[in-house]
């Protein structure tokens, strides 16, 4: 089993759809998790950290469910310009691990029209 | 402007002729790190270091080098380049090796062609 799995979509929503990613991983004891946001051939972008008690900013919310070891990401009203890979990171304990992360492979999306 | 700069961008050359691919970050970052990405693999880490003098191997180490002289440079050295290393790497930092919930901040990429 992979670290960090993410399904590989395509997702393919229209515009102003409301859409949900999952990232499961394998570590339970991981404490950092993140979602960034990969244009195409472009550098991973941070979009959101991942808090335990859930987080949003404007129309993305991030959530961790610890006991099924996934993170997942909604993404509401959807855009064209949010068409692109999503990537999750996992991370280790908060001591002793440092900071090695470990990315899942990304959804890909595509906003249409 | 906080970055991090890796050159070159695009890079075509040929087996064995030894190749450096340099990453300057100017945010004082402890920790940098090197991925390479490839289709259905995703990122997968190449090296890192914790900090000055301090370099330790990802999970694809093989066939790569690196050093960290000075806090803001982290070169990727291949020395006997190969077809299999053809892909796009990028470069990362992160301001501390520990703490936790750190995000790392990535360069723009280098695509790499061995022919």
């Amino acid at each position: 089993r992979k670290e960090v799995e993410q399904d590989p979509g395509p997702f393919n929503v229209p515009e102003g759809a409301t859409v949900a990613f999952n990232c499961t991983y394998s570590n339970s004891a991981s404490q950092s998790f993140f979602w960034y946001r990969q244009d195409c051939r472009k550098e991973p972008k941070l979009l959101m950290s991942v808090y335990s008690s859930g987080n949003e900013d404007g129309r993305f919310t991030a959530q961790l469910n610890r006991a099924s070891q996934y993170i997942s990401l909604l993404i509401r009203d959807s855009k064209l310009s949010d068409s692109a890979t999503y990537l999750c990171a996992v991370g280790p304990r908060v001591t002793g691990g440092g900071n090695k992360l470990t990315f899942g492979t990304g959804t890909q999306l595509k906003v249409e029209l | 402007e906080a970055q991090v700069t890796q050159n070159p961008r695009y890079l075509i050359t040929v087996t064995g002729k030894k190749l450096t691919v340099t990453c300057s970050q100017n945010m004082n970052h402890e920790y940098m790190s090197w991925y390479r990405q490839d289709p259905g693999l995703g990122l997968r880490q190449i090296y890192y270091s914790m900090n000055v003098e301090v370099t330790d191997k990802g999970d694809v180490p093989e066939g790569y080098k690196v050093s960290r002289k000075e806090k803001r440079n982290f070169p990727l050295i291949l020395e006997s380049p190969s077809p299999n290393q053809t892909s796009l790497y990028f470069c990362a930092s992160s301001l501390r090796w520990g703490g936790g919930n750190q995000p790392q901040h990535f360069g723009d990429g280098t695509r790499l062609s061995i022919l």
